[in-house]
């Protein structure tokens, strides 16, 4: 079955902190891992896609990361603002259909503290 | 900025009602989506569409249907809204080739009371 697990389910950190968030899949065959950010109420906002090609992309102070091999990613986000509490969604796309099928994780709920 | 616009953000509405939930992009994506999600818990498929005149129903079993007469314009309706409805609609669009990036509406908040 494919799924999509993340890690922690919810952060509280402090202002200027590091932090990195887990995600862990077992979609097959594997396409494109995605991470999104969504504040509370909003759509979710793409904030890196990663081919399997890829090892790590950054966006800003967000740094991803991929192993394909043992299907782990994490998200590294750098010097927390206010304004990253959000909940951080891992999206998996397949590439065995013609739909490019997404599989979402539940998000880990981020809030960070002045 | 995402070109994606989904109307009403909000709707509060009694049960049996017929309801209507718009979303409409600007970027010429063939590839639409509406996902299901409630408070917590990760986005259900619920319908897509390849282009004009093309639909398909999702993973998450629902009473909602959907059209596309027009690329631009991606429409879902409740024929009788229940409480059961009640949830986070986002709709998205892509482009149809690649490695495409999803773009997501604001969403809609229903509450059927």
């Amino acid at each position: 079955k494919n799924q999509v697990e993340q890690s922690p389910q919810s952060l509280i950190i402090l202002e200027g902190k590091n932090c990195t968030l887990q995600c862990n899949y077992t979609v097959s065959p594997f396409s494109n891992l995605r991470w999104y950010k969504q504040d509370t109420g909003r759509g979710p906002v793409s904030l890196t896609i990663m081919t399997f090609s890829e090892n790590t992309k950054s966006n800003g102070r967000y740094t991803a990361t991929l192993d394909a091999d043992t299907k782990q990613s994490s998200l590294h986000i750098t010097a927390s603002q206010l304004s990253d509490s959000a909940s951080y969604i891992c999206v998996v796309a397949d590439r065995g259909s013609t739909l490019g099928r997404l599989y979402f994780g539940r998000g880990t709920q981020l809030t960070v503290w002045p | 900025e995402a070109d994606i616009y989904q109307t009403p953000r909000y709707l509060v509405i009694g049960t049996g009602k017929k309801i209507t939930l718009e979303c409409s992009q600007t970027m010429g994506h063939d590839k639409m989506y509406w996902y299901q999600q409630d408070p917590g818990m990760e986005l259900h498929l619920i319908h897509y569409s390849y282009g004009v005149n093309s639909t398909e129903k999702g993973d998450l079993s629902s009473e909602s249907t959907v059209s596309r007469i027009r690329t631009e314009h991606f429409p879902l309706t409740l024929e009788s809204a229940r409480p059961s409805h009640t949830s986070q609609y986002l709709c998205a669009s892509s482009a149809r080739t690649g490695v495409a990036e999803a773009f997501f509406g604001q969403g809609t908040r229903l509450t059927v009371v």
